[in-house]
């Protein structure tokens, strides 16, 4: 089936940096998603793209869909210690009509 | 607070137990979905309903039962579970057909099998 690659797996930084990741895979994708996951919650939608070449911005973070449409990166400015956590890209196959998950960037923050 | 709520958030079962998680979705969402997270695996995708019909099955065993008895609720039912059941279970859900829109997720229920 497909697969996603989501880099990196993990992250340490210093508050106030900016972070970036990213998702790839094997084939197309008409809908990017970006999730993020607090620990013992479920994931909360950060933002969605619909359109190859789309830049979409949500507060500190900002996300494109990939012009071949086999990648999405997600970029944060700033970071706080509240951005904390899972993030995990996802692309829905419309074909296959179910949503495929990358494995996730756990992102640690040192005050 | 995404519009999906699931009950209970912790629960911790033995093997011969039976017991039900419950999703109940407030988007007015045609779909919902049934997902299991164990520790440093993707999502896993196990059932699909779509307006009330089941339209996937994960290769799932059978000691996991669904149900959708409305396009609001979604129950999981467990019995005779093994320890590697435990895991974090999602239920989403999306306005229209799978693959189709936007999923929303509920904050799971983890799920502890002794």
């Amino acid at each position: 089936g497909q697969q996603l690659n989501q880099s990196p797996q993990s992250m340490f930084i210093q508050e106030g940096e900016d972070v970036s990741m990213n998702c790839t895979s094997s084939s197309i994708f008409n809908t990017w998603l970006w999730y993020k996951q607090d620990p013992g919650e479920g994931p909360v939608l950060l933002i969605a793209l619909y359109k190859a070449g789309e830049l979409t911005s949500n507060g500190r973070l900002t996300a494109q869909f990939g012009i071949t449409r086999k990648d999405s990166f997600l970029n944060i400015s700033a970071s706080i210690p509240s951005d904390v956590g899972i993030y995990f890209c996802a692309g829905l196959d419309q074909g296959a009509q179910k949503l495929v998950f990358g494995q996730g960037t756990r992102l640690t923050i040192n005050p | 607070e995404t519009g999906v709520t699931q009950t209970p958030r912790h629960l911790v079962m033995g093997m011969t137990n039976k017991k039900s998680l419950k999703c109940e979705q407030h988007l007015g969402h045609n779909a919902m979905y049934w997902y299991k997270q164990s520790a440093k695996k993707p999502l896993e995708l196990m059932f699909v309903y779509s307006l009330e019909e089941r339209v996937e099955n994960n290769s799932v065993p059978s000691r996991f039962s669904p149900e959708c008895p409305n396009s609001s609720h979604l129950f999981l039912h467990l019995h005779t579970l093994q320890p590697e059941d435990s895991a974090l279970y999602l239920c989403a859900s999306s306005q229209n057909r799978p693959g189709t829109d936007t999923q929303y997720f509920g904050p799971g229920t983890r799920l502890t099998v002794l």
